[in-house]
């Protein structure tokens, strides 16, 4: 069965600092990976996802993620955060076998001090 | 543009009584599913749907049941409201092709007094 863990449960960083959110996953085959974000009082975003291809992954927000199938990790990084980057990420391992249903990882949620 | 719209967005209920939350979707989309979220639990879901008729049950889905009599709507109801049930609950729909991201509501918040 595929899961994933997101090691994190809260990161702090300092406005203007980098940021990577950790995401492992398990999973028989290649898999499809999605980074969402939440932000309070809102549903989940799609910031960016990997199917195939290039490892480095950019979407929305200035965020972008790497795959790393040696580490079947697929963490999520940004240059420099800004204070509304503040929010909860999710890390999802997309659905196979027949099934639509991805498994998402607990969250990592994410304070930004000014 | 195509969205998909959660209502009420926050309800307030007593125990015992029944609760209908709403979805719908205008993206055409197959697939329909309801998560909800509590603290320290991320989302776990509750029911999901793949088409028209087609209902299935998720891993919390005791207490709840679902209806899809069409494309666009899938209704989530509490059948009878328990205070274990106060949660924020989100629909989400995606298309036929595995794999595919999932787009969701932006959450109803039920409190059960």
């Amino acid at each position: 069965a595929q899961s994933v863990t997101q090691p994190d449960i809260h990161i702090t960083v300092s406005e203007g600092a980098s940021l990577e959110l950790r995401c492992n996953y398990s999973y028989g085959a290649t898999p499809y990976l999605f980074w969402y974000v939440q932000s309070p009082g809102q549903g989940l975003q799609l910031l960016l996802k990997y199917f195939s291809g290039d490892t480095l992954v950019q979407g929305i927000k200035g965020f972008e993620a790497e795959f790393k199938r040696s580490q079947s990790s697929f963490n999520l990084r940004k240059p420099s955060v800004h204070w509304s980057d503040a929010a909860e990420y999710f890390c999802a391992v997309g659905a196979s076998g027949g099934s639509y249903i991805p498994t998402f990882g607990r969250g990592t949620s994410l304070i930004v001090h000014p | 543009d195509a969205e998909i719209t959660q209502s009420p967005r926050h309800k307030i209920t007593e125990t015992g009584r029944q609760v209908t939350l709403a979805c719908h979707q205008t993206w055409n989309h197959n697939n329909m599913f309801w998560y909800r979220q509590d603290l320290g639990h991320g989302l776990r879901l509750i029911h999901y749907s793949y088409g028209v008729q087609d209902t299935n049950k998720g891993e919390v889905s005791d207490g709840y049941s679902v209806s899809r009599s069409n494309t666009e709507d899938l209704p989530l109801t509490l059948e009878s409201a328990a205070s274990s049930q106060t949660s924020v609950y989100f629909c989400a729909s995606s298309d036929g092709l595995v794999g595919n991201e999932q787009f969701f509501g932006p959450g109803t918040r039920l409190t059960v007094l």
